[in-house]
């Protein structure tokens, strides 16, 4: 167990919904990632918090959006989704805001029909 | 660009065989990991090795920081260590605060 907790765990959708996933980083964590990974895909790196700030941004889609709370959990809005948006999307907290090992959750697997 | 290379992209090993996988990337890193992606989908901590070398067990990474790869060695091969394995690194590039992964090596272990 890595400490980092995201829920749901698999999400079923139907196209044109929208959808908020959850992570609550280990105790002491002030960084959150999320990272997208497609059917036999690599990890996409999506977007960085630390300490409530978005600190980096990947290519991310304008229908997808991500904040970070003052407890430090963090929550990613998928809206209008797409066939294509079904994927293993995980959540990552370190320390700090750099150079620290990053931990990963069980990742929420969602499926758009 | 920036870049983290893996090879070799899949590895079909007997039980009980050893292996090497290794990382090139493009520039200097503030931090370097190797995960195991089990069959579950699970990403597991294997190290965090921005340079030197570590062991835990069967497995033992080396990073040479100076010159732009990493090895990840696995003694003594058991079914469960199948799966993907992903080198993940965090260039030293202000405002590239984020791991970028490589695209992983897929290795099967055969009873």
């Amino acid at each position: 167990d890595s400490g980092v907790t995201q829920t749901p765990k698999h999400l079923i959708t139907a196209t044109g919904q929208r959808v908020t996933l959850r992570c609550s980083p280990r105790s002491g964590d002030l960084s959150v990632y999320w990272y997208q990974q497609s059917l036999d895909q690599g990890l996409q790196f999506l977007i960085h918090y630390y300490n409530g700030e978005e600190r980096a941004k990947g290519n991310i889609l304008e229908r997808f959006s991500a904040q970070q709370f003052p407890d430090l959990h963090s929550e990613l809005n998928l809206s209008s989704l797409e066939l294509g948006d079904s994927a293993l999307y995980f959540c990552a907290s370190s320390v700090a805001d750099r150079g620290t090992e990053a931990f990963f959750g069980q990742g929420t697997r969602l499926t758009v029909v | 660009g920036i870049q983290v290379e893996q090879s070799p992209p899949d590895l079909i090993l007997q039980e009980g065989a050893n292996s090497t996988l290794r990382c090139n990337f493009s520039d200097s890193v503030n931090n370097l990991q190797w995960f195991h992606q089990n069959p579950w989908g699970q990403l597991i901590n294997l190290f965090y090795i921005p340079s030197g070398t570590k062991q835990n067990g069967r497995l033992s990474a080396t990073t040479v920081a100076t010159e732009r790869y990493s090895l990840l060695y696995i003694s003594s091969s058991q079914t469960t260590d199948s799966g993907v394995y992903f080198c993940a690194v965090e260039f030293l590039v202000f405002g590239n605060e984020k791991l970028t992964f490589g695209t992983g090596t897929r290795l099967t272990i055969i009873p």
